[in-house]
């Protein structure tokens, strides 16, 4: 499968406890995204990565949340000190700058969290 | 801030019937993205729409673009009941640091009954 993967698919935690998910994009794509979906509502973008680089935060990010791309390969993104609020789907994407289909983004299936 | 709005929010439709979804946005952008969503599932990309007037069909659904209107839309054609899903459009926003970050639609949920 050479599609963007994410892990863990589904992740209930309590309160307080930290999370981390990771995306793996597709091969040689060197821009990756994450968004976050909650029940009802579209994608919100939560932050961009240009090869390792992290070129872009929204401000739905909190101190709380941290994302990485270490050797602009495959992303983490850790949640701590989780809250009921959290309660989301996250959602990883790729796409790749210059060349043809630059301008699609390529979704991973997701991880769904769940703060009890 | 840029805004991504589609109506209906909801449309409950019979098999072979025809209906357009619409989906505005409120600052300019030449990059209009149409996703398709299953419950409990990821997005599936329908169309990218790259330029004004820009006209694409896929089986039963046709997406068009006006960008001096910042409207897009999604016709569906005697619809069939596998049509049924949540569909969201999305603007790419490139900005400073170039980002291309998507900004989507509300979603309008599609219910195709027999």
């Amino acid at each position: 499968d050479t599609g963007v993967s994410q892990d863990p698919r589904h992740k209930i935690t309590k309160r307080g406890q930290n999370v981390t998910f990771r995306c793996d994009p597709i091969s040689e794509h060197n821009r990756l995204y994450w968004y976050r979906q909650t029940l009802g509502q579209g994608p919100e973008f939560l932050t961009y990565f240009q090869n390792e680089a992290q070129l872009e935060k929204s401000r739905l990010l909190s101190d709380r949340f941290s994302a990485e791309r270490p050797k602009g390969s495959f992303s983490t993104l850790e949640i701590q000190r989780t809250e009921q609020g959290d309660s989301a789907m996250y959602l990883c994407a790729s796409s790749l700058r210059g060349g043809r289909g630059e301008y699609e983004q390529y979704f991973g299936p997701g991880t769904r969290l769940t703060v009890t | 801030e840029l805004k991504v709005e589609q109506n209906p929010l909801f449309l409950s439709m019979q098999e072979g019937k025809n209906y357009t979804i619409y989906c505005n946005y409120s600052t300019t952008s030449d990059r209009l993205y149409w996703y398709r969503q299953d419950p409990g599932k990821s997005l599936e990309s329908l169309f990218v729409l790259l330029s004004n007037g820009a006209v694409k069909q896929e089986g039963r659904l046709m997406a068009s673009l006006d960008t001096k209107a910042r409207l897009s839309t999604l016709h569906i054609t005697a619809a069939v009941h596998d049509l049924s899903a949540t569909y969201f459009c999305a603007v790419a926003v490139y900005g400073s640091s170039n980002t291309g970050k998507l900004i989507f639609g509300q979603g309008t949920t599609l219910q195709v009954k027999p």
